[in-house]
C-alpha cells in the first residue's frame, strides 16, 4: 500500500538557518504530494502541494519539488524564523483519494 | 482557508462510558468528513470517511460498533467512542472537504485529546 517516510525530529535550528526535511514515498500510479504544518494547539494546515512530477510547490518561503525518479518531496526553506516552529507532515493522495501521512517532523527554531 | 472546529478539545472519561466528539465546518458545506487518530510520535491514521447522509466507510481494523460516526448534515459530523477503555486514549482529528474544494482539499480541525481512566 501507499506509505510516506519522513525524517524523525526534532530538527533544531537557529534563526536564519537553512532547512531541509526529507520525505520519500511509496505509491502506485501518480499520487499528489503535500506538506502540512501543525502549529502548537492548532489543526493541520496545508502548506504546499504538487500534483505531478517535476512540479514545485511553494508557500511562505517553503519549497518542495516532486521528484518521481527518487520518489521524494523534500521540504526546504532558505532562512527559517522562530515562527516556523511547528510539526511538519508530508502526505500523499493516491488513487483512492485518501491522504496517507508521514509521522511528522517537529521543527524547533531558536532566536 | 475554510475553518473546521472540534468540540471538546480535551475530554477525560471513566472506562466503560461513551464519549461524543463533534466536528463542524463553520463556513462551508462539508460533503465529506474524515476522522483520524494520532498516537504520540505517530502519523495520522485514517479511521473512517463519511459522506453527508450516508453510512461511514471504515478503514480495515477499525471497529464500527466501537467508533460510531454520524454525518447527518453538511456542517456536522460526530464520532462517538462507545464503552471507552484506556487503549482508546488518543488524539482524534477530523477533516472536511466540500463542494468546489480545489483538488478535494481537506481542512483539518484542531483535534480532541481523549483520556480514558
Amino acid at each position: 500500500g501507499d506509505s510516506v517516510t519522513q525524517m524523525e525530529g526534532p530538527v533544531t535550528l537557529s534563526e536564519e538557518a537553512f532547512l531541509t526535511i526529507n520525505c520519500t514515498y511509496t505509491a502506485t500510479g501518480y499520487p499528489s504530494l503535500f506538506w502540512y504544518v501543525q502549529y502548537p494547539g492548532e489543526g493541520l494546515q496545508l502548506l504546499l502541494k504538487a500534483t505531478k512530477a517535476d512540479d514545485k510547490g511553494s508557500n511562505k518561503g517553503f519549497e518542495a519539488t516532486y521528484r518521481k525518479e527518487t520518489t521524494s518531496f523534500h521540504l526546504e526553506k532558505g532562512s527559517v524564523q522562530v515562527s516556523d516552529s511547528a510539526v511538519y507532515f508530508c502526505a500523499l493522495r493516491g488513487g483512492y483519494s485518501t491522504l496517507t501521512f508521514g509521522k511528522g517532523t517537529m521543527l524547533l527554531v531558536s532566536p | 482557508g475554510a475553518v473546521v472546529s472540534q468540540h471538546p478539545s480535551r475530554v477525560i472519561c471513566k472506562s466503560g462510558t461513551s464519549v461524543k466528539i463533534e466536528c463542524r465546518s463553520l463556513d462551508f458545506q462539508a460533503t465529506t468528513m474524515f476522522w483520524y487518530r494520532q498516537f504520540p510520535k505517530q502519523s495520522l491514521m485514517l479511521m473512517a470517511t463519511s459522506n453527508e447522509g450516508s453510512k461511514a466507510t471504515y478503514e480495515q481494523g477499525v471497529e464500527k460498533d466501537k467508533f460510531l460516526i454520524n454525518h447527518a448534515s453538511l456542517t456536522l459530523s460526530t464520532l462517538t467512542v462507545t464503552s471507552a477503555h484506556p487503549e482508546d486514549s488518543s488524539f482524534y482529528i477530523c477533516s472536511a472537504s466540500g463542494l468546489g474544494s480545489p483538488y478535494n482539499e481537506q481542512f483539518f480541525g484542531p483535534g480532541t485529546r481523549l483520556t480514558v481512566l
